[in-house]
C-alpha cells in the first residue's frame, strides 16, 4: 500500500510555543489530507480536512487559529500548533487520500502519528 | 452522523485461538475500514471493503451492508497481533470524513 510519513515522531515543547508538524505521501499524490487527534484511551476524532491549494475546513470545535494548517503541495500538509498549552498535548494523525489513478477512491492511508507533550 | 460501535472492548485469548472483532455503523456506507493501532500509537491500514471479503495473510475481513455489520478475524492469533483493533466508517453515506469506533484492544499471550 501506500506510505504516508509523518515529521517529528514526538516533540516536547514548552507552553507557549509553536510546533509544526509535517505529513507527507511518498509515493503518490495526495489531493486530500486528513488531521485527526487522539486523547489517551480515546478515539480518533477529525480536525480539520486539508485541500491541496485550497483553505483547510475545520471540524467544529477546532480553532482554526490556533491549529494552523497549509497544504501547499500535493505530497505535503503541515499542521502548525500555534501557542501550544498542556492542554493540546495529544496524539496528532494525518491521513492522505488521492481521488484518482491506482488507489481506491475514498481509501485513506495513515501516516504514524506525532505525539506532542507540551510542559 | 453515523455511529460506530465495536465489540468487544477488550479481549484477552491464548497464542494460536481465533479471533473476532466485531463492528456496526447505523447509516450506509460506500466502504468500511479496518485499521491497527500498535502500542506506540503508529496506525496501520488493514482493509477497506465495500462488500464480500478480504483476506491478507491471516487476517480476514467481511462485511454485511445490509445489516450493515461487519467482522474482523484473526486465525491462528500470535502475540505480535496484540494491538488495538479499529474499525472506521463515512460519517454520513458517501463522505470523506471517516468516524470511528472505540477499538477493540487484543492481547495475545503466549
Amino acid at each position: 500500500g501506500a506510505v504516508v510519513s509523518q515529521h517529528p515522531s514526538w516533540v516536547i515543547c514548552k507552553s507557549g510555543t509553536s510546533v509544526k508538524i509535517e505529513c507527507r505521501s511518498l509515493d503518490f499524490q495526495a489531493t486530500t489530507m486528513f488531521w485527526y487527534r487522539q486523547f489517551p484511551k480515546q478515539s480518533l476524532m477529525l480536525m480539520a480536512t486539508s485541500n491541496e491549494g485550497s483553505k483547510a475546513t475545520y471540524e467544529q470545535g477546532v480553532e482554526k487559529d490556533k491549529f494552523l494548517i497549509n497544504h501547499a503541495s500535493l505530497t505535503l500538509s503541515t499542521l502548525t500548533v500555534t501557542s501550544a498549552h498542556p492542554e493540546d498535548s495529544s496524539f496528532y494523525i494525518c491521513s492522505a487520500r488521492v481521488g484518482s489513478g491506482r488507489i481506491t477512491y475514498n481509501e485513506q492511508f495513515f501516516g504514524p502519528g506525532t505525539r506532542l507533550t507540551v510542559l | 452522523k453515523n455511529e460506530v460501535e465495536q465489540s468487544p472492548q477488550n479481549l484477552t485469548a491464548q497464542e494460536g485461538e481465533f479471533i473476532t472483532i466485531n463492528c456496526s455503523y447505523s447509516v450506509g456506507i460506500s466502504a468500511l475500514h479496518w485499521l491497527q493501532q500498535h502500542p506506540g500509537g503508529g496506525i496501520v491500514s488493514l482493509f477497506m471493503l465495500s462488500s464480500g471479503k478480504k483476506k491478507h495473510g491471516r487476517l480476514i475481513a467481511t462485511i454485511n451492508i445490509q445489516e450493515k455489520h461487519s467482522s474482523l478475524h484473526i486465525t491462528a492469533s500470535h502475540p505480535r497481533d496484540s494491538a488495538v483493533y479499529i474499525c472506521a466508517v463515512p460519517s454520513q453515506g458517501g463522505s470523506e470524513k471517516l468516524v470511528f469506533g472505540k477499538g477493540t484492544k487484543l492481547t495475545v499471550n503466549p
